[in-house]
């Protein structure tokens, strides 16, 4: 067990619609990253919150957007969905500042867009 | 866009065996790590390896990196059944990034 937790575990949206996605990161965690991974793939980096600011972004239009907030969770939103949308979407916590760089994984949102 | 491959991209082994999957990747980076996922869930932490490493040991777990080659190799010993997951190496670029990039990923089967 990581100590990351996500929720739902799966979804399933149509085209159009618009879904919030959430991480519950350590404790002591100060940095969420969320990552999608398409089916036979490995995950792509989306973007960093960092102290509650967006710290990096990967190559991802703007309908994606986060937030992170001082109690150790944080939210995916992706507004206008897509058919390619549909993935595993992973947030991934770490505590930078003491040099450890391990990413911890939560299990995992699968959304399904129909 | 992936930096590291996985080779080979899938691997079918007895239980006893050892498990030899290698990664290459593209830009300079702070440090290399791998990654196990089974059945499509999160990603288990296996084992770190600075830039300035050369070899690691965890459990029945070896990882060596050689940054002139711009490669790794994560040594599975001894296989077990439990061991059949999907395995990814994961990069962290210098520079102060701290975002991870991954493989495609490499297919383990630990036959029993």
């Amino acid at each position: 067990e990581t100590g990351v937790t996500q929720s739902p575990t799966h979804l399933i949206k149509t085209r159009g619609q618009q879904v919030t996605l959430r991480c519950s990161s350590q404790s002591g965690h100060n940095t969420v990253s969320w990552y999608q991974q398409a089916l036979g793939q490995g995950p792509q980096f989306i973007f960093q919150y960092y102290r509650e600011e967006e710290n990096g972004r990967g190559n991802f239009p703007p309908r994606f957007s986060g937030l992170q907030f001082p109690n150790y969770s944080s939210e995916l939103n992706v507004n206008a969905l897509e058919l390619d949308d549909s993935a595993l979407y992973l947030c991934a916590s770490n505590y930078v500042g003491f040099g450890t760089d391990t990413q911890y994984f939560g299990p995992g949102t699968r959304l399904t867009v129909l | 866009s992936q930096q590291g491959e996985e080779d080979p991209q899938a691997l079918s082994i007895q239980e006893g065996e050892n498990a030899t999957m290698n990664c290459s990747y593209k830009t300079s980076i702070n440090n290399l790590q791998w990654y196990r996922q089974n059945s499509g869930r999160g990603l288990v932490h296996l084992i770190l390896i600075r830039s300035n490493e050369r070899e690691k040991h965890s459990g029945r777990l070896r990882v060596t990196l050689d940054t002139s080659k711009k490669s790794s190799s994560l040594l599975i010993t001894a296989s077990r059944a439990a061991d059949t997951a999907s395995y990814f190496c994961a990069t962290d670029a210098s520079g102060g990034s701290e975002k991870l990039v991954f493989g495609k990923g490499m297919k383990l089967t630990v036959n029993p």
